[in-house]
């Protein structure tokens, strides 16, 4: 079983749109989230950790759930430029980091 | 912010060259991570290493091993190269965390590296 696991997508969402992406992970000790962007043939990029408590950026919006074990990543009023793949990443210890596979998101105009 | 520079973006090399991978990272960090990304599989440790000349095998260490000695710099090694090498290599730093702070990493550019 994978540490971390993403849909792939790709998610199609027009201008404006509010998209969400789940994230689910194994290991119920783990004990640091992010969520990581991506474009296409470039590096990830840290986008937010993820707090216990939930936190929201601007219009991103992360969200953690221990008892089921999932990630959440909510992106409100899509813009073109959110087009790229987004990276689910969990720290189970200080240099023990599990990447998803990452869900790809289309912005259409 | 965390600059992190790798020595090349794209690199090709024949089966069998031994192939050299530079790091280097502006934030006095300890701890540096080897990455390979490949479609499908997501990003896969190799090697990291908390501190100079202190390192620790990754999940998929084979056919490779790592050199750290400069904290800045951490450079990862393919002693003889085979197709399956082919990949996008990533290297990244971490913050140091602590009480208040989680550990977040910094990635740089990537080199994409070729055997043929």
């Amino acid at each position: 079983r994978k540490e971390v696991e993403q849909d792939p997508g790709p998610f199609n969402v027009p201008e404006g749109a509010t998209v969400a992406f789940n994230c689910t992970y194994s290991n119920s000790a783990s004990q640091s989230f992010f969520w990581y962007r991506q474009d296409c043939r470039k590096e990830p990029k840290l986008l937010m950790s993820v707090y216990s408590s939930g936190n929201e950026d601007g219009r991103f919006t992360a969200q953690l759930n221990r008892a089921s074990q999932y990630i959440s990543l909510l992106i409100r009023d899509s813009k073109l430029s959110d087009s790229a793949t987004y990276l689910c990443v969990v720290n189970n210890n200080f240099n023990k980091f599990y990447f998803g596979s990452g869900t790809k998101l289309n912005v259409k105009p | 912010d965390v600059k992190v520079t790798q020595s090349s973006r794209y690199l090709v090399k024949r089966t069998g060259e031994k192939v050299f991978l530079e790091c280097v990272q502006d934030m006095d960090h300890e701890n540096m991570f080897w990455y390979r990304q490949d479609p499908g599989l997501g990003l896969r440790l190799i090697y990291f290493s908390y501190d100079v000349k202190m390192k620790e095998k990754g999940d998929i260490p084979e056919g490779y091993s790592v050199s750290r000695e400069k904290k800045e710099r951490f450079s990862l090694i393919l002693e003889s190269a085979s197709t399956n090498q082919t990949s996008m290599y990533l290297c990244a730093s971490r913050t140091p965390g602590g009480a208040t702070q989680t550990y977040e990493q910094y990635f740089g550019p990537g080199t994409r590296l070729t055997v043929t």
